[in-house]
């Protein structure tokens, strides 16, 4: 398989759910990130990870609580999640943090979350 | 207001040529992108610039780059309905070691026959 990859592509949760999203690159990239897109908003940067490590963290609630286990690999844990938390939720990786066409991020198909 | 800006939505016929415009503030911008997103989809890359060039052609996407205006465009000649999508521009500066991208809001662009 190539690209980034995302499972769940839909998922459907209660507000006392724990659930989790995952994501892997098989680009050989050494940073990840993930994405929060909602209607008519920006796009918004939630997570970066280089080399496994956090590196950014954009004032994120912290019923979202990310993992990166190794450079292929990022989860996004969800817990008491609320309603407005639904949204495509995007991975993308990119070759290396700290220059222009390093930090060039390929993405992958989202995960549709609907809390209820 | 916001870096980068792009109109909310653009409307074209089938076989025309679309322009899709997009102005960004932060005159260090280095790489400018294009992603495209089909419904249901994540974003892909289209294209990107560098900011030294002031135009790139790949296929039938030509990108304009007037770096004096700061602004950007994406041209699709012979559009098609497959070509109906959201597109997002997006540019990298430097600020504190880091190129993340900022993402303007998206274009939606609808093909009609």
């Amino acid at each position: 398989e190539t690209g980034v990859t995302q499972t769940p592509r839909h998922l459907v949760m209660g507000m006392t759910n724990k659930k989790s999203l995952k994501c892997e690159q098989h680009l050989g990239h050494n940073a990840m990130y993930w994405y929060k897109q909602s209607a008519k908003k920006p796009l918004e940067l939630m997570f970066v990870y280089s080399l496994e490590e956090r590196v950014e963290n954009n004032s994120v609630p912290s019923r979202f609580s990310p993992e990166c286990p190794n450079s292929s690999h990022l989860f996004l844990h969800l817990h008491t999640l609320q309603p407005e938390d639904s949204a495509l939720y995007l991975c993308a990786s990119s070759q290396s943090l700290g220059t222009p066409i390093g930090e060039t991020q390929y993405f992958g198909p989202g995960t549709r979350l609907l809390v209820l | 207001g916001e870096d980068v800006e792009q109109s909310l939505f653009l409307s074209v016929r089938e076989g025309d040529s679309s322009v899709i415009n997009c102005t960004y503030t932060d005159s260090s911008s280095t790489y400018l992108y294009w992603y495209k997103q089909e419904p249901g989809a994540g974003l892909q890359l289209l294209t990107y610039i560098f900011s030294n060039m002031d135009m790139k052609q790949d296929q039938r996407l030509t990108v304009l780059l007037n770096k004096k205006d700061k602004h950007l465009s994406l041209r699709i000649a012979d559009t098609q309905t497959g070509d109906s999508a959201i597109y997002f521009c997006a540019e990298t500066s430097p600020g504190g070691g880091s190129y993340i991208p900022t993402f303007g809001r998206g274009t939606s662009l609808i093909v009609h026959p």
